[in-house]
């Protein structure tokens, strides 16, 4: 089945870390890009960091830069995002998502969810 | 940055009656456009991609047009289970999304 799951969601202090994970089935993993994107509560959707298949391009949105890490295990077929120094304003439903095609941008698979409610 | 504009904000229809979204950007994003259906508590769903491109078990009634900086999405004759918000989405070199669109049935 493909799919992306996502885990390790939860509520965190400000200031506090907590490490995403997304476990991705069905697709040829280390040969996408993979993408996080948030939703805060009644908002729109933010995309927050992209890395390239092998790992070795990543790219942030300005509000996570020197906060905010992705990371990938293909062995493992899973998508992490370290995040750090949590704000107020990183509280949202954080997804992972694939391109539809390579170098597309647009998403074709996503996960559903996990929660991070920072207070 | 590119800012991605969506109208009108909210949109109350009667089942079968035509709806057009729009989306506008701030700078030309060629074809680089991708239009999405969220519903409560679900992930966003591609319909279009590449500014006009059915993507994968997407009903022929949802159609994209439009380049540069003006695209549209139109929904042919919404049904019920149309009743959703609807993303526009950028991607010509970085990635970004408009506000949305709620869409109502009436």
């Amino acid at each position: 089945q493909v799919q992306l799951v996502e885990s390790g969601g939860g509520v965190v202090q400000t200031g506090g870390s907590l490490r995403l994970s997304c476990e991705a089935s069905g697709f040829a993993f280390s040969n996408c890009v993979m993408y996080w994107v948030r939703q805060a509560p009644g908002k729109g959707l933010e995309w927050v960091a992209v890395i390239w298949a092998d790992g070795g391009t990543k790219h942030y949105t300005d509000s996570v830069k020197g906060r905010f890490t992705i990371s990938r295990d293909n062995s493992k077929n899973t998508l992490y995002v370290q995040m750090n120094t949590l704000r107020a304003d990183d509280t949202a439903v954080y997804y992972c998502a694939k391109e539809v095609g390579p170098g597309t941008g647009a998403f074709d698979l996503w996960g559903r969810g996990t929660m991070v409610t920072v207070s | 940055e590119i800012v991605m504009t969506q109208s009108p904000a909210t949109l109350s229809v009667s089942p079968g009656e035509r709806v057009t979204l729009s989306c506008r950007a701030s700078q030309s994003v060629s074809n680089k456009l991708a239009w999405y259906q969220q519903k409560p508590g679900q992930a966003p769903r591609l319909l279009i991609y590449d500014a006009s491109t059915r993507a994968t078990d997407i009903p022929a009634r949802f159609s994209g047009s439009g380049s540069g900086t003006e695209f549209t999405l139109t929904i042919s004759s919404l049904q019920s289970e149309d009743s959703a918000v609807y993303h526009c989405q950028r991607y010509n070199a970085w990635w970004t999304f408009g506000q949305g669109t709620k869409v109502e049935i009436k």
